[in-house]
C-alpha cells in the first residue's frame, strides 16, 4: 500500500531558527512529491520535486528530493513567526492523485 | 493565476437536509478536480476524483450516494452530502489540475460543514 510518513509530528522553535522537515514513502510507479503550507484553510503549495539531487529553493524555504532512499525534506532558514503552519508532504503515481502525509505541525515562537 | 474558488466557506445544516458545496477554477480549466474531507488535525483525505462530463472515482470507504459529485464544466465541480449527519462534519476542500500543467494541484479555501 502507498504510503507517506512525515516526522516529526510537531516542533517548537524559536524565531531565528533552522528547522528540517522530514518526508518519507513507500509508493508505486512515483511520478513527483509535492509540499504545502496550510495555516488556517486550504494548503497553499510550496514545491514540486522529480528529480533526486536537485534542489528547489524558495527565499528562506528549500527542498530536495532523494528517490533512491525515497525521502524529501523541507528546510526553513530564520524562522519567523509567520511560518507557523501545518507542512504537509504529497506523492503523485500513475493514478494522478495526490496522496497526502500526516503533516507537521511548526510552531514558531517569538 | 491558478485561482480555485470554493463556496460555501462554511455551512451549518439540520441531521437529514443536503448540503452542496462549489469548486470552480476561475481563471483555468480543470479536467480534474479532486475533493478531499479534513478532519481536525488530521491530514487531507482523498475522497474522489472528477473528471469532466465523465462520473467521478470514488476512494475505497467512500459512499457515492451520499456524495455526490458532478463535474459538468471544465471549472466547476460540485460536491453534495446528501442527507447530511453529525459524522459529516468535517472541512472539504476541492483541488483542481491545471490543464497541461506541470501537475500541481491548487485547492479551493475549503468549506466548513457543521451538522446538527
Amino acid at each position: 500500500e502507498d504510503k507517506v510518513v512525515q516526522s516529526p509530528l510537531s516542533l517548537v522553535v524559536h524565531e531565528g531558527d533552522t528547522v528540517t522537515l522530514n518526508c518519507s514513502y513507500e509508493v508505486t510507479n512515483f511520478r513527483s512529491l509535492l509540499w504545502y503550507k496550510q495555516e488556517k484553510k486550504a494548503p497553499t503549495f510550496l514545491f514540486m520535486l522529480t528529480s533526486s539531487g536537485i534542489e528547489k529553493k524558495s527565499g528562506r524555504l528549500s527542498s530536495i528530493l532523494d528517490k533512491k532512499e525515497l525521502f524529501s525534506i523541507l528546510n526553513i532558514t530564520a524562522t519567523q513567526t509567520g511560518d507557523s503552519a501545518v507542512y504537509l508532504c504529497a506523492f503523485r503515481g500513475a493514478t494522478n492523485k495526490l496522496i497526502f502525509g500526516t503533516g507537521t505541525l511548526l510552531a514558531v515562537q517569538p | 493565476g491558478a485561482v480555485v474558488s470554493q463556496h460555501p466557506s462554511w455551512v451549518i445544516c439540520k441531521s437529514g437536509t443536503s448540503v452542496k458545496i462549489e469548486c470552480r477554477s476561475l481563471d483555468f480549466q480543470a479536467t480534474t478536480m479532486f475533493w478531499y474531507r479534513q478532519f481536525p488535525k488530521q491530514s487531507l483525505m482523498l475522497m474522489a476524483t472528477s473528471n469532466e462530463g465523465s462520473k467521478a472515482t470514488y476512494e475505497q470507504g467512500v459512499e457515492k450516494d451520499k456524495f455526490l459529485i458532478n463535474h459538468a464544466s471544465l471549472t466547476l465541480s460540485t460536491l453534495t452530502v446528501t442527507s447530511a449527519h453529525p459524522e459529516d462534519s468535517s472541512f472539504y476542500i476541492c483541488s483542481a489540475r491545471l490543464a497541461g500543467g506541470a501537475g500541481e494541484l491548487f485547492f479551493g479555501e475549503g468549506s466548513r460543514l457543521t451538522v446538527l
